[in-house]
């Protein structure tokens, strides 16, 4: 499976965007960019994914790049029960999930 | 979506022994998926359970340590097997649940096993 690069660690203010992004430059054709974030004490949640076009859905925003080597996960408003660790995972022909290290956002009030 | 109830929620045993840990889906599902998280690390793949089948292991995992069990479409065990520290992790199941309605995989809370 190809391979992502996230940030260790990010900070944002409460009620104020974040941008989270994933490098992934030896993404294939039929790659499927996915988001998943890991709240302390509880398992993965899916958050959103893509292919191409930038896709939005009642908890966050993909911007994909057009070569697509590289997407932004967007929180609009950042609240404290978005503090999590932010996973972006590439899906191509494998079923599973392949988790990297992923982002811990930290959101200060 | 589907609710996934996973047990036991935490455990503590001692080394040498063994401990079942038990996922039940609401819906049948085709996949069931065991991960391994180690303390402040991401998530591993154990293995990918389908029913009716011999469960597939992930380089670095095997059936005799971890053997797995998936005798319905809603059910799955993993044993964790002659348990020593190095175990102590909390172990997640997964199923894939896209349907026509639903997207993305959903995950147990978690089983957080202690080995002392």
């Amino acid at each position: 499976d190809a391979k992502t690069t996230q940030p260790n660690s990010m900070e944002s203010n409460e009620e104020e965007p974040v941008h989270l992004p994933c490098n992934h430059s030896t993404i294939s054709g039929t790659d499927y960019i996915h988001w998943y974030r890991q709240l302390p004490s509880q398992g993965p949640e899916y958050v959103i994914h893509g292919l191409t076009s930038n896709v939005n859905n009642r908890m966050a925003s993909l911007a994909i790049a057009e070569d697509r080597k590289s997407s932004t996960l967007i929180l609009h408003r950042a609240t404290l029960r978005d503090a999590a660790v932010y996973y972006c995972i590439l899906t191509g022909s494998a079923r599973q999930l392949t988790f990297g290290s992923g982002t811990q956002l930290t959101v200060l009030p | 979506s589907a609710v996934i109830s996973q047990k036991p929620s935490r455990d503590i045993c001692q080394r040498g022994t063994s401990l079942t840990i038990q996922c039940q889906v609401d819906s049948q599902v085709t996949m069931m998926f065991w991960y391994r998280q180690q303390p402040g690390q991401s998530l591993t793949l154990i293995a990918t359970a389908n029913q009716g089948s011999e469960a597939t292991y992930e380089s670095g995992f095997v059936i005799d340590k971890f053997p797995i069990s998936r005798p319905n479409l809603t059910f799955s065990t993993l044993t964790v097997s002659n348990m020593s520290p190095e175990d102590s992790s909390i172990y997640l199941c997964s199923v894939d649940r896209h349907t026509q309605d639903d997207y993305g995989y959903t995950f147990g809370s978690g089983t957080r096993l202690t080995v002392v």
